[in-house]
């Protein structure tokens, strides 16, 4: 089963712009974790958000945790054409800590 | 360090084919994990080894058998292959179970069931 939800499904925008996608969750959670990944490569950590914090950033990332609301949001700033990937959110589960990954989101950032 | 390495890159099979595939890590991780990734959809964790010496069932796991053959190394075994089993497999690993930390995946393996 999905747990996590991403939306939009694709985002294109001009280089230079902010780029947000969100991630939405059914269960307690213990993390949230945000990936990247290139056409045809393997996943990147990005950023993990513990359940207790609500806010993390990361050189141009920024990830927001909204646990009464099950959601999450990256937004990524000043964007470039490199950002040009899927974006994926997975959910750890209090019950069992398997993650649980959403169908991602596809970023083309236009040069 | 290579980090995950996973062999092989591509693989045709025809059905009720067996075969293997291979995952080594070098950073030491204790934490294993096989995922398959279809059109569309994120990750499904089809087994994992939380330490050596230790595999679970994730969300997929018929099909498939695993063996951690040492904490450097996690295999996928698929018996009998069918076309619902085509597929990108990513392997990866973490520091330790549960996963409070993040992963690392490999490079993944793109499977073709005929």
């Amino acid at each position: 089963s999905q747990q996590g939800e991403e939306d939009p499904q694709a985002l294109s925008i001009q280089e230079g712009e902010n780029a947000t996608m969100n991630c939405s969750y059914k269960t307690s959670i213990n993390n949230l974790q945000w990936y990247r990944q290139n056409s045809g490569r393997g996943l990147v950590h990005l950023i993990l958000i513990r359940s207790n914090e609500r806010e993390k950033h990361s050189g141009r990332l920024r990830v927001t945790l909204d646990t009464s609301k099950k959601s999450s949001s990256l937004l990524i700033t000043a964007s470039r054409a490199a950002d040009t990937a899927s974006y994926f959110c997975a959910t750890v589960p209090d019950s069992n800590y398997q993650l649980i990954w959403g169908a991602g989101t596809k970023l083309i950032i236009k040069p | 360090n290579a980090g995950v390495t996973q062999t092989p890159k591509f693989q045709v099979l025809k059905t009720g084919q067996s075969m293997t595939l291979q995952c080594a890590q070098d950073m030491n991780h204790n934490s294993m994990y096989w995922y398959r990734q279809d059109p569309g959809m994120g990750l499904r964790l089809i087994y994992y080894s939380a330490s050596e010496g230790t595999t679970d069932k994730g969300e997929v796991p018929n099909g498939y058998n695993v063996s951690r053959l040492n904490k450097r190394e996690f295999s996928l075994r698929l018996e009998s292959a069918a076309p619902s089993q085509t597929s990108v497999y990513f392997c990866a690993s973490s520091v330790s179970w549960p996963p409070t930390y993040e992963q690392y995946f490999g490079p993944g393996t793109r499977l073709t069931v005929t």
